[in-house]
C-alpha cells in the first residue's frame, strides 16, 4: 500500500460546481499536512495547510480526519483558473522527517 | 520578496556525466528539500538539509549527494548519470523547523539526460 494516495482523476467539473479530493495516508505518526496545485510543467505551489480543526481560505475548505487517515480538499463555485493538479503532502518522523508526495489529483473546470 | 531561485533552467548533460544543480532559499529559510519529478510522476523526495547539515534522504543511490552552505544555498550533485536521472529537480525551502513548516518551491532544473 502506497504511504500517500490520491485518486488521480480526472475530475472533469463545470464552471460553479463543487468538488472534492481525498488523500488517504498509512502512517498513523504522520504529523503535518498539506495540499499543493501544480500547473502542467511548473513548480507545486502551496495552497493551504491543513489543520486539525479545519481551515478555509476563501473557495477553499482542507479537512483532516485522523480517525480514519485522510485529509480532504473541498473547492466550492469552481473557477476555469483552478483547473491543475492537486497534491497532498504528509509529513511524518520515523527517526527522521519524512515529505510524502500524493501523485496528484486532476481537475479541469470546463465552461 | 524574493523566492526560490534555481539554476540553471535547463541542463544537457551524456550518460556517465556529472550534474551540479543549484539552490538559493527564500531569505531567513535555513531549510531546503530537492526532489525529483519525472515525467509523468510524482515528486519524490531527494534530500533534506538544515543549518548545513543533512537531516534526511530519500530511496535514492549515493550518487546523489548534495550540500548546503554557510549561507543557506545548497547544491545537488548527481555523478554517474543515468538516462532515467532525466527529469525536473525542484528545490524548497522553509523556515526552521524541518518538513513541519511550509514548504515553497522553486521553478526546477529540467535536466536531460542523453
Amino acid at each position: 500500500r502506497k504511504e500517500v494516495e490520491q485518486d488521480p482523476g480526472p475530475f472533469n467539473v463545470p464552471e460553479g460546481a463543487t468538488v472534492a479530493f481525498n488523500c488517504t495516508y498509512s502512517n498513523s505518526a504522520s504529523q503535518s499536512f498539506f495540499w499543493y496545485r501544480q500547473d502542467c510543467r511548473k513548480e507545486p505551489k502551496l495552497l493551504m495547510s491543513v489543520y486539525s480543526s479545519g481551515n478555509e481560505d476563501g473557495r477553499f475548505t482542507a479537512q483532516l480526519n485522523r480517525a480514519s487517515q485522510y485529509i480532504s480538499l473541498l473547492i466550492r463555485d469552481s473557477k476555469l483558473s483552478d483547473s491543475a493538479t492537486y497534491l497532498c503532502v504528509v509529513n511524518f518522523y520515523t527517526g527522521g522527517f519524512k515529505t510524502i508526495f500524493g501523485a496528484g489529483t486532476r481537475l479541469f473546470v470546463k465552461a | 520578496e524574493a523566492g526560490v531561485t534555481q539554476s540553471p533552467t535547463h541542463l544537457i548533460k551524456t550518460r556517465g556525466q556529472q550534474a551540479t544543480l543549484r539552490c538559493s532559499p527564500i531569505s531567513g529559510h535555513t531549510s531546503v528539500y530537492w526532489y525529483q519529478q519525472a515525467l509523468g510522476l510524482g515528486l519524490q523526495f531527494l534530500l533534506w538539509y538544515d543549518e548545513g547539515e543533512e537531516r534526511n534522504r530519500g530511496n535514492f543511490p549515493p550518487r546523489f549527494s548534495g550540500r548546503q552552505f554557510p549561507n543557506y544555498s545548497s547544491e545537488l550533485n548527481v555523478n554517474a548519470l543515468e538516462l532515467e536521472d532525466s527529469a525536473l529537480y525542484l528545490c524548497a525551502s522553509s523556515s526552521t523547523g524541518g518538513p513541519s513548516y511550509e514548504q515553497y518551491f522553486g521553478p526546477g532544473t529540467r535536466l536531460t539526460v542523453t
